[in-house]
């Protein structure tokens, strides 16, 4: 175990080409989060999942990009027709269920995406 | 948009000195976290503080929350060369738990 996995680690592509990237959360958390961060900034929410629904969308995913959690384990998102300002790191987290008590959120290592 | 705005941006001094980092964010809150970020890395969890709390440690840690200002700060004491890092503070301004808002950081160089 045992921590948050994030695949593929690194991702170049050329734009208008499609990229999935998977996580893998802690195996008991049912909280699911992806964020998306640029150089020099923090990260930006994305999405979240509880369990396998999706109940938190950013305005910053676009219609090209789609996030799943099928059986509300690992999820997976989908970035359609890349733009190179798609290229960022995407960070996936994980947190357990008392989370709103003040829990942390645990993080991947990220998917360092290149759009060419 | 970033709810937190972390200062200064960027911090440099010398190992055995402290470090102070400050946060400030828009809205009222549930609990505000701080998260360390080694380059190219994950994030990793520090401390949380809630929103009734004024002040809290860990190891070498120390963050104080004032919530009439809408302030956080990050003290780390005694800097060591691995504390190199950007650090960042995080909210949940809706307090729901399905989402942090992050700042932009503070990138704190520690000098051996």
């Amino acid at each position: 175990d045992t921590g948050v996995s994030q695949n593929p680690r690194h991702k170049i592509t050329k734009r208008g080409q499609n990229v999935t990237f998977r996580c893998d959360p802690i195996s008991e958390h049912n909280r699911l989060y992806w964020y998306r961060q640029t150089l020099g900034q923090g990260p930006e929410f994305l999405t979240y999942f509880q369990n396998e629904a999706q109940l938190e969308k950013s305005r910053l995913l676009s219609d090209r990009f789609s996030a799943e959690r099928p059986k509300g384990s690992f999820s997976t998102l989908e970035i359609q027709r890349t733009e190179q300002g798609d290229s960022a790191m995407y960070l996936c987290a994980s947190s357990p269920r008392n989370w709103g008590g003040g829990t942390e959120a645990f993080f991947g290592q990220g998917t360092r995406l290149t759009v060419v | 948009s970033q709810q937190g705005e972390e200062d200064p941006q960027a911090l440099s001094i010398q190992e055995g000195e402290n470090a102070t980092m400050n946060c400030s964010y828009k809205t009222s809150i549930n609990n505000l976290q701080w998260y360390r970020q080694n380059s190219g890395r994950g994030l990793v969890h520090l401390i949380l503080i809630r929103s009734n709390e004024r002040e809290k440690h860990s190891g070498r840690l120390r963050v104080t929350l004032d919530t009439s200002k809408k302030s956080s700060s990050l003290l780390i004491t005694a800097s060591r060369a691995a504390d190199t890092a950007s650090y960042f503070c995080a909210t949940d301004p809706a307090g729901t738990a399905r989402q942090l808002t992050f700042g932009s950081g503070t990138q704190l160089t520690v000098l051996p």
